[in-house]
């Protein structure tokens, strides 16, 4: 256990709706990071946060958005969504933006849009 | 930009035998790797990293990996494996100054009983 929960653990929706998924990091980590893992494009970074700010954007489509609030859980809001937007979401969390500490990662929510 | 490229999508071996996963990265100045392990259901699970220093490094259940600089690689190694160990790995990158992680496609580890 990685101390990193992510809620929901399975999500399936239809096209075209919104959905919010909640990251809350170890105890005492400030920063939070998204992954998407899908099956065409593998794992990739979404979007950073440290400390309720943006930290870092990658490949993040418009139709989602994130926050981190400040009691330090994150959200991932994906809308519109598309069958391509079938993955599974990780969430990880570090105490620091530094690049050299270690993120750990937490279980993961699998998202099936129909 | 950086990348990385796990060559091998499947690997099988028997229990008890040796283990190598590659990896290559691609990346201009110093890389910060990583070698992360995700088994069926579970998040990735860290194994080991590597910042500096010594280029041969140690991680849990008895990994290790070997920096090397002029092949750009960061091959992960077990001298004995267990049939536990079946799951998928993962290399990653990282750098100075950025945090994202970009990762590998992963290589799925299968053991033979």
């Amino acid at each position: 256990d990685s101390g990193v929960t992510q809620t929901p653990k399975h999500l399936i929706t239809a096209t075209g709706q919104r959905v919010t998924l909640r990251c809350s990091p170890r105890s005492g980590d400030l920063s939070v990071y998204w992954y998407q893992q899908s099956l065409d494009q593998g794992l990739q970074f979404l979007i950073q946060y440290y400390n309720g700010e943006e930290r870092a954007k990658g490949n993040i489509l418009e139709r989602f958005s994130a926050q981190q609030f400040p009691d330090l859980h994150s959200e991932l809001n994906l809308s519109s969504l598309e069958l391509g937007d079938s993955a599974l979401y990780f969430c990880a969390s570090t105490p620091t933006p530094a690049s050299t500490d270690t993120q750990y990662f937490g279980p993961g929510t699998r998202l099936t849009v129909l | 930009a950086q990348s990385v490229t796990q060559p091998d999508i499947h690997i099988t071996v028997s229990e008890g035998a040796s283990l190598e996963l590659r990896c290559n990265y691609s990346y201009g100045a110093t890389p910060y790797l990583f070698w992360y392990v995700q088994s069926p259901g579970q998040g990735l699970q860290l194994l080991l990293k590597y910042f500096s220093g010594d280029t041969l490094v140690q991680g849990i259940k008895g990994f290790e990996a070997e920096f090397k600089r002029s092949q750009s690689s960061f091959n992960l190694r077990k001298p004995s494996v267990h049939w536990s160990d079946a799951a998928e790995y993962f290399c990653a990158v990282g750098s100075q100054g950025a945090q994202k992680l970009v990762f590998g496609q992963g290589t799925r580890l299968t053991i033979n009983p």
